[in-house]
């Protein structure tokens, strides 16, 4: 398997514009996280989704974010309008569900990350 | 919310030396996992070692090992023979809330 793949790997834009980050998780894992790493607030949990359903998006910061699932294999992750404060590296990761749910050993895997810059 | 906390933004060993990185947390729950990840520069977040909460026996995964102190909420990382592949940045992660600490950057003196 590739592991987590996300694109793009970077993103310079402007603000104001519109932002989708894409994740594709390792095939047959349930669960599906973004994450958002800044040097001020560390790695934050931002939404998780379970079987293409979102669970727990407490930490989506504010409306312009937006996350989707449309299918197991697919999701993204969408900033309209882009602050220069999103400036981030957005991770995804996923991990199989079989053992007990989201609170368990498995490790999540995480993609490489989409280093974004608003300017 | 739970809070992860690692009190060492910086710490720095001697290639072939042990180094201990510490991390607390908070929590009303009984049942839960901890995890240490590590973030090398290449950004790429690898799984070190895991923890169970009911477990008293701590991790171990070669020269990586856990001190695992329930009743203190303590959760330190013991790194032995220190490689100069383990400078990296070091997370501590609460598991069942994915709540992350601020990190630990682990410098390898050759």
């Amino acid at each position: 398997d590739a592991g987590v793949i996300q694109s793009p790997r970077h993103e310079v834009t402007e603000m104001g514009q519109e932002v989708t980050l894409r994740c594709k998780p390792i095939s047959g894992h349930d669960y599906l996280f973004w994450y958002r790493q800044t040097m001020m607030r560390g790695l934050e949990l931002l939404i998780y989704f379970n079987n293409n359903v979102p669970i727990d998006d407490s930490g989506m910061p504010e409306d312009r974010f937006s996350a989707k699932m449309p299918n197991a294999s697919f999701s993204t992750l969408k900033i309209q309008p882009s602050e220069p404060r999103d400036s981030a590296v957005y991770f995804c990761a996923s991990k199989p569900g079989a053992s007990g749910g989201v609170s368990s050993t498995d490790t999540q895997y995480f993609g490489p990350g989409t280093r974004l810059t608003v300017l | 919310a739970q809070t992860v906390t690692q009190s060492q933004p910086e710490m720095s060993v001697q290639e072939a030396e042990t180094v201990t990185l510490s991390c607390t947390y908070d929590t009303s729950e009984s049942d839960y996992y901890l995890f240490w990840y590590k973030q090398p520069p290449s950004r790429q977040m690898i799984l070190v070692i895991r923890q169970e909460a009911y477990k008293q026996q701590n991790a171990t995964e070669n020269r990586f090992s856990v001190n695992f102190q329930k009743a203190a909420k303590s959760f330190s990382l013991k790194i032995s023979d220190s490689q100069l592949g383990d400078a990296a940045m070091y997370f501590c992660a609460y598991i069942n809330d994915m709540r992350f600490g601020a990190g630990t950057r682990l410098t390898v003196k050759p």
